[in-house]
Protein backbone atom coordinates (compact mmCIF):
# COMPACT_ATOMS: atom_id res chain seq x y z
CA UNK A 1 0.00 0.00 0.00
CA UNK A 2 1.30 3.59 -0.49
CA UNK A 3 2.00 5.90 2.27
CA UNK A 4 3.20 9.45 2.99
CA UNK A 5 5.38 10.88 5.13
CA UNK A 6 6.06 15.12 5.74
CA UNK A 7 8.64 15.27 7.92
CA UNK A 8 8.15 18.53 9.01
CA UNK A 9 4.90 19.44 11.07
CA UNK A 10 5.42 22.86 11.54
CA UNK A 11 7.65 25.62 9.71
CA UNK A 12 8.24 28.83 10.33
CA UNK A 13 9.51 31.17 7.94
CA UNK A 14 10.01 35.19 7.67
CA UNK A 15 8.04 37.11 5.09
CA UNK A 16 10.06 37.29 1.78
CA UNK A 17 12.14 33.93 2.56
CA UNK A 18 12.04 30.69 0.65
CA UNK A 19 9.99 27.71 1.24
CA UNK A 20 10.60 24.11 1.08
CA UNK A 21 8.31 21.32 2.10
CA UNK A 22 9.45 17.80 2.18
CA UNK A 23 7.56 15.41 0.88
CA UNK A 24 8.44 11.32 0.62
CA UNK A 25 6.08 8.82 -0.54
CA UNK A 26 6.17 4.88 -1.07
CA UNK A 27 4.75 3.18 -4.19
CA UNK A 28 5.76 0.86 -5.90
CA UNK A 29 5.40 2.83 -9.49
CA UNK A 30 5.28 5.67 -10.58
CA UNK A 31 2.52 7.64 -8.38
CA UNK A 32 0.40 10.71 -8.92
CA UNK A 33 1.63 13.43 -6.93
CA UNK A 34 -0.12 16.35 -5.74
CA UNK A 35 0.34 19.28 -3.45
CA UNK A 36 -2.94 20.49 -1.27
CA UNK A 37 -3.47 23.81 0.70
CA UNK A 38 -5.58 24.49 3.19
CA UNK A 39 -6.44 27.85 4.89
CA UNK A 40 -7.85 27.99 8.16
CA UNK A 41 -11.63 27.66 8.22
CA UNK A 42 -10.94 26.57 4.22
CA UNK A 43 -11.00 23.10 2.46
CA UNK A 44 -8.79 21.49 0.64
CA UNK A 45 -7.02 23.44 -2.74
CA UNK A 46 -4.77 21.82 -5.01
CA UNK A 47 -1.41 23.97 -5.69
CA UNK A 48 -0.39 21.38 -8.35
CA UNK A 49 0.15 17.80 -9.52
CA UNK A 50 2.33 15.21 -11.11
CA UNK A 51 1.46 12.65 -13.71
CA UNK A 52 4.47 12.20 -16.19
CA UNK A 53 6.61 13.68 -18.01
CA UNK A 54 8.55 17.39 -16.89
CA UNK A 55 9.69 15.79 -13.03
CA UNK A 56 9.58 19.68 -12.31
CA UNK A 57 6.13 21.32 -11.93
CA UNK A 58 4.45 24.44 -11.70
CA UNK A 59 1.49 25.10 -9.88
CA UNK A 60 -0.68 27.93 -8.38
CA UNK A 61 0.81 30.88 -5.91
CA UNK A 62 4.38 30.79 -7.08
CA UNK A 63 4.75 27.51 -5.79
CA UNK A 64 6.19 24.48 -7.74
CA UNK A 65 7.05 20.88 -6.94
CA UNK A 66 10.21 18.39 -7.90
CA UNK A 67 9.64 14.71 -8.19
CA UNK A 68 12.24 12.80 -7.90
CA UNK A 69 11.68 9.13 -8.16
CA UNK A 70 15.78 7.92 -6.98
CA UNK A 71 14.55 9.74 -3.58
CA UNK A 72 10.73 8.72 -3.66
CA UNK A 73 10.16 12.57 -3.00
CA UNK A 74 8.00 15.34 -4.35
CA UNK A 75 8.93 18.26 -2.36
CA UNK A 76 7.41 21.93 -2.60
CA UNK A 77 8.95 24.88 -2.95
CA UNK A 78 8.43 28.73 -2.98
CA UNK A 79 11.16 31.75 -3.62
CA UNK A 80 9.65 33.76 -1.57
CA UNK A 81 6.77 33.56 0.93
CA UNK A 82 3.71 36.16 1.06
CA UNK A 83 1.98 36.27 4.51
CA UNK A 84 -1.10 35.07 2.78
CA UNK A 85 0.86 31.73 2.73
CA UNK A 86 0.48 30.69 6.16
CA UNK A 87 -1.11 27.54 5.92
CA UNK A 88 -1.33 23.63 6.31
CA UNK A 89 0.14 22.15 3.48
CA UNK A 90 -0.77 18.38 2.67
CA UNK A 91 1.15 16.03 0.01
CA UNK A 92 -1.13 13.03 -1.30
CA UNK A 93 -0.23 10.05 -3.32
CA UNK A 94 -3.48 8.37 -5.81
CA UNK A 95 -2.81 5.55 -7.28
CA UNK A 96 -3.24 4.34 -10.43
CA UNK A 97 -5.08 1.00 -9.19
CA UNK A 98 -7.51 2.97 -7.07
CA UNK A 99 -8.48 5.91 -9.16
CA UNK A 100 -9.97 8.27 -6.80
CA UNK A 101 -8.01 7.91 -3.43
CA UNK A 102 -6.15 9.90 -1.96
CA UNK A 103 -3.06 8.74 0.18
CA UNK A 104 -2.57 12.11 2.34
CA UNK A 105 0.49 12.91 4.42
CA UNK A 106 0.03 14.35 8.10
CA UNK A 107 0.69 18.31 6.88
CA UNK A 108 3.15 20.46 7.61
CA UNK A 109 1.73 23.76 8.87
CA UNK A 110 3.62 27.12 7.76
CA UNK A 111 4.01 30.03 9.99
CA UNK A 112 5.19 33.30 8.28
CA UNK A 113 6.58 35.92 10.47
CA UNK A 114 6.68 39.79 9.18
CA UNK B 1 -19.73 27.37 -10.82
CA UNK B 2 -17.58 23.65 -9.89
CA UNK B 3 -18.51 22.73 -6.19
CA UNK B 4 -18.96 20.66 -3.61
CA UNK B 5 -21.52 21.74 -1.18
CA UNK B 6 -21.13 19.98 2.48
CA UNK B 7 -23.81 20.44 5.27
CA UNK B 8 -23.71 21.64 7.98
CA UNK B 9 -20.64 23.35 8.36
CA UNK B 10 -20.65 23.22 11.84
CA UNK B 11 -22.52 20.35 14.13
CA UNK B 12 -22.54 19.35 17.89
CA UNK B 13 -24.34 16.52 18.71
CA UNK B 14 -24.77 13.87 21.69
CA UNK B 15 -23.27 10.63 21.87
CA UNK B 16 -25.89 8.04 20.05
CA UNK B 17 -28.36 10.59 18.43
CA UNK B 18 -28.17 10.19 14.64
CA UNK B 19 -27.15 12.49 12.43
CA UNK B 20 -26.26 12.76 8.67
CA UNK B 21 -23.63 15.11 6.66
CA UNK B 22 -24.98 16.26 3.15
CA UNK B 23 -22.49 16.37 0.42
CA UNK B 24 -23.69 17.38 -3.17
CA UNK B 25 -20.92 18.02 -5.89
CA UNK B 26 -22.67 19.90 -9.43
CA UNK B 27 -19.56 18.32 -11.75
CA UNK B 28 -21.05 15.22 -12.69
CA UNK B 29 -18.14 13.05 -11.14
CA UNK B 30 -18.24 9.48 -10.67
CA UNK B 31 -15.89 9.21 -7.59
CA UNK B 32 -16.84 10.64 -4.02
CA UNK B 33 -15.46 10.10 -0.93
CA UNK B 34 -15.10 10.79 2.93
CA UNK B 35 -12.30 12.03 4.82
CA UNK B 36 -11.60 12.84 8.10
CA UNK B 37 -9.21 15.07 9.18
CA UNK B 38 -7.50 14.60 12.74
CA UNK B 39 -4.26 16.58 13.87
CA UNK B 40 -0.86 14.61 12.98
CA UNK B 41 -3.17 12.24 10.83
CA UNK B 42 -3.96 14.18 7.84
CA UNK B 43 -6.79 13.02 5.93
CA UNK B 44 -7.91 9.79 6.20
CA UNK B 45 -10.62 8.37 3.39
CA UNK B 46 -13.74 6.91 5.64
CA UNK B 47 -15.85 5.63 2.78
CA UNK B 48 -15.85 6.08 -1.20
CA UNK B 49 -18.02 5.64 -4.04
CA UNK B 50 -17.08 4.87 -7.83
CA UNK B 51 -20.91 5.53 -9.19
CA UNK B 52 -24.22 5.10 -8.31
CA UNK B 53 -25.13 2.06 -5.75
CA UNK B 54 -21.72 1.36 -5.93
CA UNK B 55 -19.59 2.18 -2.41
CA UNK B 56 -16.75 0.55 -0.59
CA UNK B 57 -15.30 0.74 2.56
CA UNK B 58 -12.10 2.93 3.07
CA UNK B 59 -9.31 3.15 5.65
CA UNK B 60 -11.23 4.14 8.42
CA UNK B 61 -15.00 3.08 7.98
CA UNK B 62 -16.25 1.91 11.54
CA UNK B 63 -18.78 3.90 12.69
CA UNK B 64 -20.24 5.68 9.67
CA UNK B 65 -21.88 4.78 6.97
CA UNK B 66 -23.10 6.19 3.28
CA UNK B 67 -25.15 5.77 0.54
CA UNK B 68 -25.41 7.04 -3.59
CA UNK B 69 -28.28 6.66 -4.83
CA UNK B 70 -28.01 9.92 -7.15
CA UNK B 71 -24.60 11.00 -8.85
CA UNK B 72 -24.18 14.20 -7.63
CA UNK B 73 -24.98 13.06 -3.40
CA UNK B 74 -23.13 11.03 -0.97
CA UNK B 75 -24.53 11.63 2.51
CA UNK B 76 -22.20 10.34 5.40
CA UNK B 77 -24.34 8.51 8.00
CA UNK B 78 -23.36 8.22 11.95
CA UNK B 79 -25.99 6.18 13.02
CA UNK B 80 -24.74 5.98 16.71
CA UNK B 81 -21.97 8.99 17.40
CA UNK B 82 -19.45 8.58 19.82
CA UNK B 83 -16.81 11.52 21.21
CA UNK B 84 -14.12 9.29 19.07
CA UNK B 85 -15.86 10.66 16.22
CA UNK B 86 -15.10 14.67 16.68
CA UNK B 87 -13.75 15.15 13.81
CA UNK B 88 -13.03 17.57 10.93
CA UNK B 89 -14.95 16.16 7.75
CA UNK B 90 -14.53 16.57 3.76
CA UNK B 91 -16.12 15.41 1.16
CA UNK B 92 -14.52 14.56 -2.27
CA UNK B 93 -15.48 14.36 -5.60
CA UNK B 94 -13.55 13.40 -8.51
CA UNK B 95 -13.61 11.63 -12.29
CA UNK B 96 -13.16 7.81 -12.32
CA UNK B 97 -9.76 8.01 -13.35
CA UNK B 98 -6.35 7.65 -12.23
CA UNK B 99 -4.87 10.68 -11.17
CA UNK B 100 -7.51 12.80 -11.45
CA UNK B 101 -7.74 15.92 -9.06
CA UNK B 102 -10.39 16.02 -6.77
CA UNK B 103 -12.13 18.62 -5.02
CA UNK B 104 -13.36 18.72 -1.63
CA UNK B 105 -15.89 20.57 0.28
CA UNK B 106 -15.16 23.21 3.09
CA UNK B 107 -15.54 20.80 5.69
CA UNK B 108 -17.95 20.15 8.53
CA UNK B 109 -16.64 20.57 11.91
CA UNK B 110 -18.65 17.53 13.92
CA UNK B 111 -18.17 17.75 17.95
CA UNK B 112 -20.00 14.93 19.81
CA UNK B 113 -20.25 15.31 23.33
Amino acid sequence: AQSVTQPDIHITVSEGASLELRCNYSYGATPYLFWYVQSPGQGLQLLLKYFSGDTLVQGIKGFEAEFKRSQSSFNLRKPSVHWSDAAEYFCAVGAGDSWGKLQFGAGTQVVVTP
Amino acid sequence: EAQVTQNPRYLITVTGKKLTVTCSQNMNHEYMSWYRQDPGLGLRQIYYSMNVEVTDKGDVPEGYKVSRKEKRNFPLILESPSPNQTSLYFCASSLNRGGTEAFFGQGTRLTVV
